[in-house]
């Protein structure tokens, strides 16, 4: 098993441009997540899923877009790259409720 | 809501000494607490778990305490290695703006072990 993929590993981009992160996993997980992670802050949850076309707001959610049309896919898209958005990006998936299992992380710097 | 509180920021600690790294919730319904480890540039990995039926459990050289009395959690590490330096994290299920099930993380203790 693969377990939870991310890419890019890293990422640059201009002030207003638009991207999406993507993750992926491998082991049928019904519950999905984003965090972002900055100096100091600890993880921060962006958004979450329950299971494919199930999606909902986390602590950070503002800039951000996400959309579950498979169980194995949780993509992130960034609507209008800001600076404030420079973090580094996980995805997590498992039992909803209990032990999650990080992917590798993206490194996001926008400029 | 749910808030995860972070005793110390950094715990510098000898080689071969145990380490102790605490955490303090704030939901007294809170009922599973995790611990992370992140190494520089990596995802977090899970360490050990607990939930509030339990006080202690234990794991390979890890071993996690709970206090639901006064809300505090530690994680404590046996003879600490060079390979345990990394920032730990305890999570706690609760209400942190992803539903029931979302998991409010402390910010984290970075452990430095000293030869």
């Amino acid at each position: 098993n693969a377990g939870v993929t991310q890419t890019p590993k890293f990422q640059v981009l201009k002030t207003g441009q638009s991207m999406t992160l993507q993750c992926a996993q491998d082991m049928n997980h019904e519950y999905m997540s984003w965090y972002r992670q900055d100096p100091g802050m600890g993880l921060r949850l962006i958004h979450y899923s329950v299971g494919a076309g199930i999606t909902d707001q986390g602590e950070v959610p503002n800039g951000y877009n996400v959309s579950r049309s498979t169980t194995e896919d949780f993509p992130l898209r960034l609507l209008s790259a800001a600076p404030s958005q420079t973090s580094v990006y996980f995805c997590a998936s498992g039992t909803a409720g209990y032990e999650q299992y990080f992917g590798p992380g993206t490194r996001l710097t926008v400029t | 809501g749910e808030s995860v509180g972070l005793h110390l920021p950094t715990l510098s600690v000898q080689e071969g000494d145990n380490s102790i790294i605490n955490c303090a919730y704030s939901n007294s319904a809170s009922d599973y607490f995790i611990w992370y480890k992140q190494e520089s540039g990596k995802g977090p990995q899970f360490i050990i778990d607990i939930r509030s039926n339990m006080d202690k459990r234990q794991g390979q050289r890890v071993t996690v305490l709970l206090n639901k009395t006064v809300k505090h959690l530690s994680l404590q590490i046996a003879a600490t290695q060079p390979g345990d330096s990394a920032v730990y994290f305890c999570a706690v299920k609760g209400y942190s703006g992803g539903g029931a099930d979302g998991l409010t993380f402390g910010k984290g203790t970075h452990l430095i072990i000293q030869p």
